[in-house]
């Protein structure tokens, strides 16, 4: 039990299907992150919230829809996506204390196929 | 740009051996510097930290010293066991998120 909860945990979807990703922290952080991992990759970092407010995103195409409506909560809309997509994609949350340690908690992440 | 380095897997190890997996870094100052380790069908756990030059980060058995003047950061094990197979990430902590090497494949057979 990492504190960090991610549903579904696997997902298979046409190209042309709207779903959304839902991960959930019990830890009382301020920061939650969108993570891609993909085969033979490094994790690829998407989105950043700092209380509740995005803060980073890194070159995501538009078909990636991030929202967090608040310090508990965030969701990754998906909609028109291409075959690259397909990856796991790993929710992140940590406490954000500006020069100081922050590791942060993961959950165990959506495997995300696109048909 | 922050980066990390890691050398390439798959290692391939018996129980008991010595484990060391190599992790170099690039950055700006003296960031936080973190072993992660993932587990087949879960996400990443943390398995240490350091947050200093000189510190030594351990846990479970595996230590690794945060040094500046190599900039490494690299992850050693005494003694490996077959649960230790899981795949290790080596991360440092950035302006806001942290940037995480590719990752090594630990496979240690019995």
């Amino acid at each position: 039990e990492t504190g960090v909860t991610q549903t579904p945990r696997h997902l298979v979807m046409g190209m042309t299907n709207k779903k959304s990703l839902k991960c959930e922290q019990h830890l009382g952080h301020n920061a939650m992150y969108w993570y891609k991992q993909s085969a033979k990759k490094p994790l690829e970092l998407m989105f950043v919230y700092s209380l509740e407010e995005r803060v980073e995103n890194n070159s995501v195409p538009s078909r990636f829809s991030p929202e967090c409506p608040n310090s508990s909560h965030l969701f990754l809309h998906l909609h028109t996506l291409q075959p690259e997509d397909s990856a796991l994609y790993l929710c992140a949350s940590s406490q954000e204390r500006g020069q100081g340690p922050w590791p942060q908690h993961f959950g165990d992440g959506t495997r995300l196929s696109i048909l | 740009g922050d980066s990390v380095t890691q050398m390439e897997g798959p290692v391939t190890l018996s129980e008991e051996a010595f484990l060391t997996i190599n992790c170099t870094y690039t950055a700006t100052g003296y960031p936080s510097l973190f072993w992660y380790v993932q587990y087949p069908g879960e996400g990443l756990q943390l398995l240490l930290k350091a947050t200093k030059a000189d510190d030594k980060g351990s846990n479970k058995g595996f230590e690794a010293t945060y040094r500046k003047e190599t900039t490494s950061f690299h992850l050693e094990k005494g003694s490996v066991q077959v649960s230790d197979s899981a795949v290790y990430f080596c991360a440092l902590a950035g302006r806001r998120a942290l940037t995480f090497g590719s990752g090594t494949r630990l496979q240690v057979q019995p």
